[in-house]
């Protein structure tokens, strides 16, 4: 089974500040490292897939970046605003013996206060 | 947005009896997943494929298993549906691994 990580589990931040999140995984047979930003009651949306070491992925305030070497991804969000509010996921392909297994962490949950 | 649809969206059934949901795509995508959300838990892998008639377990394989006879169309089994396994179920597709997946609208599954 892969293990993918994901801290914090939960984080409370106010309306304005800027925070980030880990997602920790086997640097071993890396392929692809994806986000995911999933609202209550909807579907995954996604955010980035990154597959290059040192890759920094933007997408308006959100940011990603990706170390294959150390085995982690950070997801930055500069000022928080309540709508941000969601359970962020990231998922790994790993390759190897497990031809196309998509594997998520179990996802850390903002909350953003007005 | 992908063409991709959940059967049924809401499920009530019984302990011990059989159930299927479908995933139904009309991107002609080679990946297909079926995964199933439990708080504290994230999306948790429970059958994949990687092609028609080509598949592999996830790691909540036990109790479930699938079917992928055509590109467009895979099928998970509830071969005796246990309450352990109330639970959303949410099929997603991707055509290539390091593009995006697309994710349906989730099956809320009731066993009583």
């Amino acid at each position: 089974i892969l293990n993918v990580e994901q801290s914090p589990q939960s984080l409370h931040v106010q309306e304005g500040d800027s925070t980030n999140f880990t997602c920790s995984f086997p640097s071993s047979n890396f392929y692809a490292l994806h986000w995911y930003r999933w609202e209550t009651a909807k579907s995954p949306e996604a955010l980035f897939v990154m597959t290059l070491n040192g890759d920094e992925k933007k997408k308006g305030r959100i940011s990603a970046t990706l170390n294959t070497k150390e085995g982690y991804s950070y997801l930055y969000i500069k000022g928080s605003q309540p709508e941000d509010s969601a359970t962020y996921l990231c998922a790994l392909y790993a390759g190897g013996t497990s031809y196309g297994k998509l594997t998520f962490g179990q996802g850390t949950i903002l909350t953003v206060h007005p | 947005d992908a063409g991709i649809t959940q059967s049924p969206r809401h499920k009530v059934t019984e302990t011990g009896t059989p159930v299927t949901l479908r995933c139904h795509q009309t991107e002609n995508h080679r990946y297909m997943y079926w995964y199933r959300q439990d708080p504290g838990h994230g999306l948790r892998l429970i059958h994949y494929s990687y092609g028609v008639k080509d598949t592999d377990k996830g790691e909540v394989s036990d109790g479930y298993s699938v079917s992928r006879s055509k590109t467009e169309d895979f099928l998970l089994t509830l071969e005796s549906a246990t309450s352990s396994q109330t639970s959303v179920y949410f099929c997603a597709t991707t055509g290539e691994l390091e593009e995006k997946l697309f994710f349906g609208s989730g099956t809320q599954l009731s066993v009583l």
